[in-house]
């Protein structure tokens, strides 16, 4: 059984940049969850997605926007980055969309915006 | 507005002494309540939650609804139990997809 991963391990990016992040859910799972992690504070939700569709959004901007594919992996897209947008980012993958299907996280994207 | 607070960043025991991790919520419906933790150098993975009322590691975990709290206890705290711990909160019974997280408490188990 493979567990979630995510790319980049790390990166940088200037203000105003786009990124893009990448999730592999683990094998037999249909949702994935996004979360910012700023130094110091819990997981914040971004948003998740099940079977390909937008399943909730949490506090964030437009500009903050996600991708589902076929095989469940997922992107999470960030335009213009502000220097606030500098966390780490975690996945979680789950079967099922609810909060008590037991969410397996990644092992994060760290994103610093210079 | 949904909430967690967990009051305490840091809790240092001896090893043998017992534990409990403070965790108070704000959620005005019927919640569901979870433990994270993240060991280090490793992901950030599931405890236990209130549903199951299991206890996992020797921790166990009492949602009171009156206080509205969830603090983790354990009797006697080891080594290995060092780690970050993350109280997480589920709107509508879990049913809701997304998890409020605290800030996290870092415990420290001095031998």
């Amino acid at each position: 059984e493979t567990g979630v991963t995510q790319s980049p391990t790390h990166l940088i990016k200037t203000r105003g940049q786009q990124v893009t992040l990448r999730c592999s859910s683990q094998s037999g799972h249909n949702t994935v969850s996004w979360y910012q992690q700023a130094l110091g504070q819990g997981p914040q939700f971004i948003f998740q997605y099940y079977r390909e569709e937008e399943n909730g959004r949490g506090n964030f901007p437009p500009r903050f926007s996600g991708l589902q594919f076929p095989n469940y992996s997922s992107e999470l897209n960030v335009n213009a980055l502000e220097l606030d947008d500098s966390a780490l980012y975690l996945c979680a993958s789950s079967l099922g969309g609810r909060a008590y299907n037991e969410q397996f996280f990644g092992p994060g994207t760290r994103l610093t915006v210079l | 507005a949904q909430r967690v607070t967990q009051p305490e960043k840091l809790l240092s025991v001896f090893k043998g002494a017992p534990v409990e991790l403070k965790c108070n919520y704000s959620y005005s419906g019927s919640p569901e309540l979870f433990w994270y933790v993240q060991y280090s150098r490793q992901r950030l993975q599931l405890l236990l939650r209130h549903i199951s009322r299991e206890s996992i590691k020797g921790f166990t975990a009492d949602l009171n609804k009156g206080e509205t709290s969830f603090h983790l206890k354990k009797p006697f705290a080891q080594e290995e139990d060092s780690a970050m711990y993350y109280c997480a909160l589920s709107g509508m019974g879990g049913s809701q997809g997304n998890l409020i997280f605290g800030k996290g408490t870092k415990l420290s188990v001095k031998p």
